[in-house]
């Protein structure tokens, strides 16, 4: 069974420019989630998705970050523009909506992203 | 807001031997899940082991076992006879079992070393 996939794997920018990651959930999980993890401190919620509709984007500077899952499947995520603050991977994880196992996030192998 | 602490940032354990990683949260909810997930330095989270709250069992997986003390909201890891392969960051982390939010709440890690 495939995995999450993510890519870039890394990513080098200087402040203010643009910049965009992309996810492929495990098919059938009906269920996105994008997770910010800065040096040292574990992933935090930036948004989460239920098939093509947003769950929770409660964390997600809003300003700069966006999302997107237009046909509930591949996921992008863009920051525009880029602070040195935003140093950080970035973990894109998909579960299934229901049944046994829809408590278990898959992890991708995320994005490092460097704000110079 | 539910939180989750792990106060060792760092441990070291001598191959063979076993070691118990430490980790408490807090709550009001009743229902909820409660992981384990290592993160090598590949950087892909991977899952060590769950524990459903409404389960007084404690959960096993091969070499890995938790101590989950739901009054005391405690939920420490023990991993016997350590292995080179077990060197890692782990992330202790809650779920609610509550309507449609699933997102995970992590602690800040505890980096673990194995030593020949």
């Amino acid at each position: 069974e495939a995995g999450v996939a993510q890519s870039p794997r890394y990513k080098i920018i200087e402040k203010r420019q643009s910049v965009a990651f992309w996810c492929n959930p495990i098919s059938g999980h009906a269920t996105l989630y994008w997770y910010q993890q800065i040096l040292g401190q574990g992933p935090k919620l930036l948004i989460q998705f239920q098939n093509n509709g947003v769950v929770d984007d409660s964390q997600l500077p809003k300003d700069r970050f966006s999302a997107e899952r237009l046909k509930g499947v591949d996921s992008t995520l863009k920051i525009q523009p880029a602070k040195l603050e935003d140093s950080a991977v970035y973990l894109c994880a998909s579960s299934f909506r229901t049944g046994l196992t829809k408590n278990i996030q898959y992890f991708g192998a995320g994005t490092r992203l460097s704000v110079l | 807001a539910q939180t989750v602490t792990q106060s060792q940032p760092e441990m070291s354990v001598q191959e063979a031997e076993t070691v118990t990683l430490s980790c408490t949260y807090d709550t009001s909810e009743s229902d909820y899940y409660l992981f384990w997930y290592k993160q090598p330095p590949s950087r892909q989270m991977i899952l060590v082991i769950r524990q459903e709250a409404y389960k007084q069992q404690n959960a096993t997986e091969n070499r890995f076992s938790v101590n989950f003390q739901k009054a005391a909201k405690s939920f420490s890891l023990k991993i016997s006879d350590s292995q080179l392969g077990d060197a890692a960051m782990y992330f202790c982390a809650y779920r609610s079992d509550t309507g449609a939010n699933s997102k995970l709440t992590f602690g800040k890690g505890i980096t673990l070393s194995v030593r020949p």
